[in-house]
């Protein structure tokens, strides 16, 4: 079956710091993943997808199919990217999305 | 475009009582998916739609909840009878097509039941 993993809850760096949000999957066809985000008081929102391999708002996240990981990165964080983020896996053929728990990054001056 | 519409944006009801909330997606999706998220479950996907039509309603929790779209504007989740382990933020998502797979949400509906 497949599954998405986010092992930390929460993740508290200093502003400036770098910062590296985990995810893993297992899912036996070949992956899409996602990373959305959603700060305080907006709405869920999709920050980036290993498709387009870019990099958005200084994130970047590669897929890494050996160790099955889609680790979220940013080398020099900033106190608006406080905010709630979510990897998620699309599966099947129709596009239905499998997200992990959640990680809540706190990013303090 | 305000996005994907959500009423109402609060509820509070009693245990037993019918629930209905309302979504409204973005004009030209044709997908459009109900999640609920609790802090014990995370984000999880209750049922989604393609052009009106139920694809997969695997999520659905059981017969209490169920949901329709009756046109490509306007889609609803119902939960009959509501109990309060039903409390949790109910979000409605939209999307073009399975190519560019972005979602968009809604504000979410918090649903309490007492």
């Amino acid at each position: 079956a497949q599954r998405v993993t986010q092992p930390e809850k929460l993740l508290s760096v200093f502003k400036g710091a770098p910062v590296e949000l985990k995810c893993n999957y297992s899912y036996s066809g070949s992956p899409e993943l996602f990373w959305y985000v959603q700060y305080s008081r907006q709405r869920l929102q999709l920050l980036l997808r290993h498709i387009s391999r870019e990099s958005i708002k200084g994130f970047t996240a590669d897929l890494n199919k050996g160790e099955t990981s889609f680790h979220l990165k940013k080398p020099f964080a900033q106190e608006e990217d406080s905010a709630m983020y979510y990897c998620a896996l699309s599966v099947g053929s129709w596009g239905k999305l499998q997200f992990g728990a959640g990680t809540q990054v706190v990013v303090t001056p | 475009d305000a996005g994907v519409i959500q009423s109402p944006r609060h509820e509070v009801t009693e245990m037993g009582q019918e629930v209905t909330l309302r979504c409204k997606p973005i004009s030209g999706h044709d997908y459009l998916f109900w999640y609920r998220q609790t802090m014990m479950r995370g984000l999880e996907l209750l049922i989604y739609f393609n052009n009106n039509v139920p694809i997969d309603d695997s999520g659905m929790p059981e017969d209490r909840f169920s949901a329709k779209m009756p046109n490509a504007s306007f889609s609803t989740l119902k939960i009959q009878p509501s109990e309060p382990r039903d409390s949790a933020v109910y979000f409605c998502a939209s999307s073009w097509d399975r190519v560019h797979n972005e979602q968009f949400f809604g504000p979410g509906t918090r649903l309490t039941v007492l």
